[in-house]
């Protein structure tokens, strides 16, 4: 069965700083892969996501992700974070074959003002 | 446009009882999916509805089941509820079904179970 992994279950990190939160995923055929992030309090909202095409891809807030085949990784990252940026964070993927989205364990981001 | 409404927002069942959770999606979405989220084992698949049809199916135990209706919006039941059945239930629309689709995520029902 396909599976989703956060390496990362918990990142306190300084204003500024800058981020990378690792997802590795187990299907190797056909994917689409998705950043989601779930603020205090708010819903869970799509960050970025990954279909076909440039493997990097920019998603709002100034987040981005790398797509690396290889690897069977979607890091997300981000060259400096704010203390807004404190959430929990969502990896997640589909492929062809089972058609439904399947999400890693999340990891909880605290950013230090 | 209106997001994906959940109700109740908040529930306290006991032990043996059943539930019912409601999910609106968004005006023009036909697809809505059920997860659970816990701390212990995150975000779980329960299932997908597309017009009115279950299109795909979680891990889940037959206790939880779901319709949608005509108009999209669906419901999702927890027969014989047990203290593990205790979570945020979170609804999902989409423009349609598949792999493909971008989710938009109501702010769920939070199930306490005593």
């Amino acid at each position: 069965a396909q599976s989703v992994s956060q390496h990362n279950h918990h990142v306190i990190l300084s204003e500024a700083a800058s981020l990378e939160l690792g997802c590795n995923y187990s299907y190797g055929g056909t994917v689409n892969l998705f950043w989601y992030v779930q603020y205090p309090g708010q819903h869970l909202q799509l960050l970025l996501k990954y279909f076909s095409g440039d493997p990097l891809v920019k998603g709002i807030k100034g987040f981005e992700a790398e797509f690396i085949k290889s690897k069977f990784s979607f890091n997300l990252r981000k060259p400096s974070v704010q203390w807004s940026d404190t959430a929990e964070y969502f990896c997640a993927v589909t492929s062809k074959r089972d058609d439904k989205i399947i999400f890693g364990k999340g990891t909880r981001l605290h950013i230090l003002p | 446009k209106a997001g994906v409404t959940q109700t109740p927002r908040y529930l306290i069942k006991t032990r043996g009882q059943q539930v019912t959770l409601s999910c609106s999606p968004i005006s023009g979405h036909r697809s809505v999916s059920w997860y659970q989220q816990t701390p212990g084992q995150g975000l779980q698949f329960l299932f997908e509805y597309f017009s009115e049809t279950q299109r795909n199916k979680g891990n889940f135990p037959g206790r939880f089941s779901g319709r949608q209706f005509s108009n999209s919006r669906s419901e999702m039941n927890v027969s014989t509820l047990e203290l593990g059945d205790s979570a945020l239930y979170l609804c999902a629309s989409s423009l349609t079904w598949g792999y493909t689709n971008e989710q938009f995520f109501g702010p769920g029902t939070r199930l306490t179970v005593l």
